[in-house]
């Protein structure tokens, strides 16, 4: 069966720092990999998504993932967080549905 | 476009009461589906369709009905309300199942069942 973990449910950084959010799934064949964003009260936002190819993926607001098949993981980063970043993310794997993980939520401190 | 939209954004029901949450969207995408968020368990799937007339279960079925009578609509009805069922519900379609096609999200209606 297809899943998702995220083992970090909640996660504080320092405005400036960098970030890394995991992510780990458990699926049969190459994935396609998802990162959302939700901001409280808000419905969900892609970040980035990873189909092939470059195991390093850009998406907006400054995040990247980088997709490790030998770890099947796919790592949430930042090099320096900015306060409007506090949210919390979601990783997801599509086969025809798409299963999520639990989420993280990021505190950003001043 | 409007993307997906949900009605209503709050809800408050009675155990017992039934009532039908509104999804619908404008860019002709094929799959639809439904998910529940509560805390500490991130989304779970509900139901989904793959098309108009097609409809399967997801994660957690059980109080919830679906169907997909035209493209761009995908209620979800609650037979019987329970206090399980309170909730945040967002609806999402996707272009296709197929390839890396992302879903994109409604704004979520917030259920309250007393």
């Amino acid at each position: 069966a297809q899943s998702v973990t995220q083992p970090d449910i909640h996660i504080t950084v320092s405005e400036g720092a960098s970030l890394e959010l995991r992510c780990n799934y458990s699926y049969g064949a190459t994935p396609y990999l998802f990162w959302y964003v939700q901001s409280p009260g808000q419905g969900l936002q892609l970040l980035l998504k990873y189909f092939s190819g470059d195991t390093l993926v850009q998406g907006i607001k400054g995040f990247e993932a980088e997709f490790k098949r030998s770890q099947s993981s796919f790592n949430l980063r930042k090099p320096s967080v900015h306060w409007s970043d506090a949210a919390e993310y979601f990783c997801a794997v599509k086969k025809i549905q798409f299963y999520f993980g639990t989420g993280t939520s990021l505190t950003v401190i001043p | 476009n409007a993307g997906v939209t949900q009605t209503p954004k709050f809800q408050v029901l009675k155990t017992g009461q039934s009532m039908t949450l509104q999804c619908a969207q404008d860019m002709n995408h094929e799959y639809m589906s439904w998910y529940r968020q509560d805390p500490g368990m991130g989304l779970r799937l509900i139901h989904y369709s793959v098309g108009a007339g097609i409809t399967d279960q997801g994660e957690v079925p059980n109080g919830y009905n679906v169907s997909r009578s035209t493209t761009e609509d995908f209620p979800l009805r609650l037979l019987s309300a329970a206090p399980s069922q309170t909730s945040v519900y967002f609806c999402a379609s996707s272009y296709s199942t197929t390839n890396a096609y992302e879903q994109y999200f409604g704004p979520g209606t917030r259920l309250t069942v007393t």
